[in-house]
């Protein structure tokens, strides 16, 4: 199994920042990743595929890069509807795995 | 706009088998990947597997022995059910749509999820 590994597991910051996520992953993965946003008591949200492609009605603000085994999410100024989880999910290989999660929490 | 609808009983005995079903609502069964994700109490998402709308199927290997998902096209419904269940299969469910956007595959529409608790 690709093992994927999120950094970091928690961060605060406020509204207006800009905040980046790492996920890392045990072999190349090209560019099959995938970012979801959950909130609590909700299902995950998909942001972006391919590494860098916007999902459809996502906002600009979220923006995806990497390749490889080094990923990076960021978000260019954090609204307070972005306080949430992120996980990062690879679909190089079955199965199917995903990151641990990411918190991001108000400072 | 499609939307995905888990049910099933919210406690399951163990050694007894857990049955869910996902209803598709609002949009087709074709081309897509249908899929079946978990999540423990406070922790990640593990990817259980997922059945093409050809009926070809694929799982974890960590629970391969355990899970069959199926698909029934005239009811749009798919379903899993994962035998022998243990208190370490206690979850949130979630269905959710895989789709493939150029070679790239994702899971782009989910159920709300359903709580399922293994307990004598």
């Amino acid at each position: 199994d690709i093992r994927m590994t999120q950094s970091p597991s928690s961060l605060s910051a406020s509204v207006g920042d800009r905040v980046t996520i790492t996920c890392r992953t045990s072999q190349d993965i090209k560019t099959y990743l995938n970012w979801y946003q959950q909130k609590p008591g909700k299902a995950p949200k998909l942001l972006i595929y391919g590494a860098s492609s916007l999902q459809s009605g996502v906002p600009s603000r979220f923006s995806g890069r990497g390749s490889g085994t080094d990923f990076t999410l960021t978000v260019s100024s954090l609204q307070p509807e972005d306080f949430a989880t992120y996980f990062c999910q690879q679909s190089y290989s079955i199965p199917r795995t995903f990151g641990q999660g990411t918190l991001l929490e108000i400072k | 706009q499609v939307q995905l609808q888990e049910s099933g009983p919210g406690l399951v005995k163990p050694p007894e088998t857990l049955s869910l079903t996902c209803t598709v609502s609002g949009g087709s069964i074709g081309s897509f990947y249908w899929s079946w994700i978990r999540q423990p109490p406070g922790k990640g998402l593990e990817w259980i597997g997922f059945i093409y709308y050809t009926g070809s199927t694929y799982y974890n290997p960590s629970l391969k022995s355990r899970v069959t998902i199926s698909l029934d096209t005239s009811k749009k419904q798919f379903s899993l059910k994962l035998t022998s269940v243990t208190a370490a299969d206690t979850a949130v469910y979630y269905c959710a749509r895989g789709l493939e956007l150029g070679f790239y595959y994702s899971m782009d529409v989910w159920g709300q999820g359903t709580t399922v608790t293994v307990s004598s």
